[in-house]
């Protein structure tokens, strides 16, 4: 099994940098996802990472350390459409068909004022 | 549709009834996922399938919770003797492959009085 944690909420302004930290204990870890979900909607997918390191797509970049078992999503040039909650996920014991099972955070929930 | 697809989006029900809940995924996508999430939490894990098969129904918190996937598409969550405790949102996700990114439906939220 896995514990994941995360900050409950975290605050920031329109056009500023907000970095969201997550932790992980597992047992088999495989990869580390982040999705974003707004109220009343469904989580959509932002990143994953399985290797060490920074993986950028646009304003959005997600590191990893396997070492540490430490995660952290980083929201540029905020915009207020990115009020939402951040889930972070970890899977484990990858085989050729069981990465899918994803362990979730309870999510951070950012706020974006103007 | 484009996306997955869920129904009903809402279910109220009285305690100890039973309900079902469909899910129909991507078109092509093999693998199938249930979720139900709780307010101010994150997914928690039920069920994936693989094809028809259940590869992994760890989460499945009790015999109360069933699903099928009998064609390989579409999948019925099945809850019998309702508890309030269940009530919950329950997402499906489907992918291509069990090894790719996950795309989540709207979700059903039961409500049980």
């Amino acid at each position: 099994g896995q514990n994941i944690d995360q900050p409950t909420e975290m605050t920031a302004t329109e056009g500023a940098i907000v970095q969201i930290n997550c932790t992980y204990q597992t047992s088999g870890f495989n990869g580390l996802f982040w999705y974003q979900q707004h109220a009343g909607e469904a989580p959509t997918f932002l990143s994953y990472n399985v290797l060490d390191g920074l993986e950028e797509k646009g304003r959005f970049s997600s590191f990893l350390s396997r070492s540490k078992g430490y995660s952290y999503l980083l929201l540029k040039e905020l915009q207020m459409k990115d009020s939402a909650s951040y889930l972070c996920a970890s899977s484990e014991n990858m085989t050729t068909d069981s990465w899918g099972k994803l362990q979730f955070g309870a999510g951070t929930q950012v706020v974006v004022t103007p | 549709g484009a996306g997955v697809s869920q129904t009903p989006s809402n279910k109220v029900t009285e305690k100890g009834k039973y309900v079902e809940l469909r899910c129909d995924p991507i078109s092509g996508h093999t693998a199938l996922y249930w979720y139900r999430q709780s307010l101010g939490q994150g997914p928690e894990f039920l069920i994936y399938f693989q094809g028809t098969g259940a590869a992994d129904d760890s989460g499945l918190p009790n015999d109360r919770f069933f699903a099928v996937r009998p064609e390989g598409s579409v999948s019925t969550l099945k809850i019998q003797r309702t508890e309030r405790g269940d009530s919950a949102v329950y997402l499906c996700a489907s992918s291509p492959r069990s090894n790719n990114e996950q795309f989540f439906g709207p979700g059903t939220r039961l409500t049980v009085l």
